[in-house]
């Protein structure tokens, strides 16, 4: 399995600020992917980070919020922007296990934040 | 109806008993399914993974699909304290990779 990586493990920020989480992959990967986990919730998939294009966002998210950046094929950066308190969740990237297109996903330790 | 559903729980099992975790489904198109354990403060990990109609079994665990019912179940056999954990069913949904998760199951395993 992967090896995966992620700065900051743990951050309290104000409001209005904007933080970047980093995610660090030990093999090239093709996809990455960002979740949240919103105290208490499940995961909700942010966006799909892809080398060489644009992410791709899901319903609700947006790129002026949630920016993401894809320099190589090992790693990802996910800002959050213009913080507020209810963006205090879990950020994780997750990445493929494999090539065999089974759609299995290996976590990141994640990032836990706090908005004041 | 969301896609994936689960019993939010606390499912509360005795040390040595079985713990069944169920999940629903929607997309009648999925082929793969996925259990995820959860403990508190960390991240997910996959557990079990099962594509085909009937039981999967790796060690204490086995995983149940019925594809005709949309129902994706996780048996915990000889439960322990150390199996207490939310368990995340997640399903693919969409398009190539896209995980859609349910709510999770809160399992807790008493001596």
């Amino acid at each position: 399995s992967a090896v995966i990586s992620q700065k900051p493990s743990r951050d309290i920020c104000q409001r209005g600020t904007s933080l970047t989480i980093q995610c660090q992959v030990d093999s090239q990967v093709t996809m990455m992917f960002w979740y949240r986990q919103q105290p208490g919730q499940s995961l909700t998939l942010i966006a799909t980070a892809n080398q060489g294009s644009e992410a791709t966002y899901e319903s609700g998210f947006v790129i002026d919020k949630f920016p993401i950046s894809r320099p190589n094929l090992t790693f990802s950066t996910l800002t959050v922007s213009n913080m507020s308190p209810e963006d205090s969740s879990i950020y994780l990237c997750s990445v493929p296990k494999g090539t065999s297109g089974n759609n299995e996903q290996f976590f990141g330790p994640g990032t836990r934040l706090t908005v004041l | 109806q969301k896609e994936v559903e689960q019993n939010s729980g606390p499912l509360s099992v005795p040390e040595g008993a079985i713990a069944s975790l169920n999940c629903t489904y929607s997309d009648r198109v999925s082929q793969s399914f996925f259990w995820y354990r959860q403990y508190s403060g960390k991240s997910p990990e996959l557990i079990m993974s099962i594509y085909s109609n009937g039981d999967k079994e790796d060690g204490r665990f086995t995983a149940q699909l019925n594809k005709a019912s949309q129902y994706v179940s996780l048996l915990i056999r000889d439960s322990q304290p150390s199996d207490s954990a939310t368990y995340l069913c997640a399903v693919p949904s969409g398009g190539y990779n896209k995980l859609i998760f349910g709510a999770g199951t809160r399992l807790a395993v008493h001596p």
